[in-house]
């Protein structure tokens, strides 16, 4: 089946810098990729839709100049949490959607990064 | 403004047993509901679906019921195993495939031995 890598699967860095998280598609080609948040014991938020070749829509109250999505190819896409702080610490989860796949059982996640910021 | 509310945040159930997990959701454009199943530090992975053009979708120990007049869904797992410890999240879309997902709040199942 689909397979949706995400690396690093967690990252502790200092408050004021910038991580990088990846999210590949290692068998499909992914048009569309989503980007998830979850805090502790809550609900996954969509953050933003990454499209291919074109700017991330982003969801009502996430700072696109803080969240920088760049999906530059058909198999990545790149979340940059930039000047983290301590708030940013979360559970970040990004979803790609097979095209070969006509329903929503073509969304496979990645497995996640733990991002703590100290 | 929740649109998909899960309300019950835990459920504890014997292993055999019959788990029942809700969903409650409020945009009357939800048209394709999904489960998933999420261990932790993991993503969720699907678990199944239903279309609003049916009222009952099954696989396997794996059923889910629709009730679209009370924007009501449920997932009924029988008989449970203690592998089926995990939480599970309802998700709802509206239009085709290619939109996004809104998530409840998850409920957080313990199958005990």
């Amino acid at each position: 089946g689909a397979v949706v890598s995400q690396h690093p699967s967690w990252v502790i860095c200092k408050s004021g810098t910038s991580v990088k998280i990846e999210c590949r598609s290692l068998d499909f080609q992914a048009t569309t990729m989503f980007w998830y948040r979850q805090f502790p014991k809550q609900s996954l938020m969509l953050m933003a839709t990454s499209n291919e070749g074109s700017k991330a829509t982003y969801e009502q109250g996430v700072e696109k100049d803080k969240f920088l999505i760049n999906h530059a190819s058909l198999t990545l896409s790149t979340l940059t949490v930039t000047s983290a702080h301590p708030e940013d610490s979360s559970f970040y989860i990004c979803s790609a959607r097979d095209p070969l796949t006509p329903s929503f059982e073509g969304y496979t996640f990645g497995s996640g990064t733990r991002l703590t910021v100290v | 403004d929740q649109q998909v509310k899960q309300n019950s945040p835990s459920l504890s159930v014997q292993e055999g047993r019959i788990s029942i997990l809700n969903c409650d959701y409020t945009n009357s454009m939800f048209d394709y509901f999904l489960w998933y199943k999420k261990y932790p530090a993991e993503g969720p992975t699907f678990l199944i679906s239903i279309s609003s053009i049916k009222d009952k979708n099954e696989d396997g120990r794996f059923t889910v019921f629709l009730n679209k007049s009370a924007k009501h869904l449920s997932l009924h797992i029988v008989p449970s195993q203690p592998g089926d410890s995990a939480v599970y999240f309802c998700a709802a879309s509206a239009g085709a495939a290619g939109n996004k997902l809104t998530f409840g709040g998850g409920t957080r199942v313990l199958v005990k031995p």
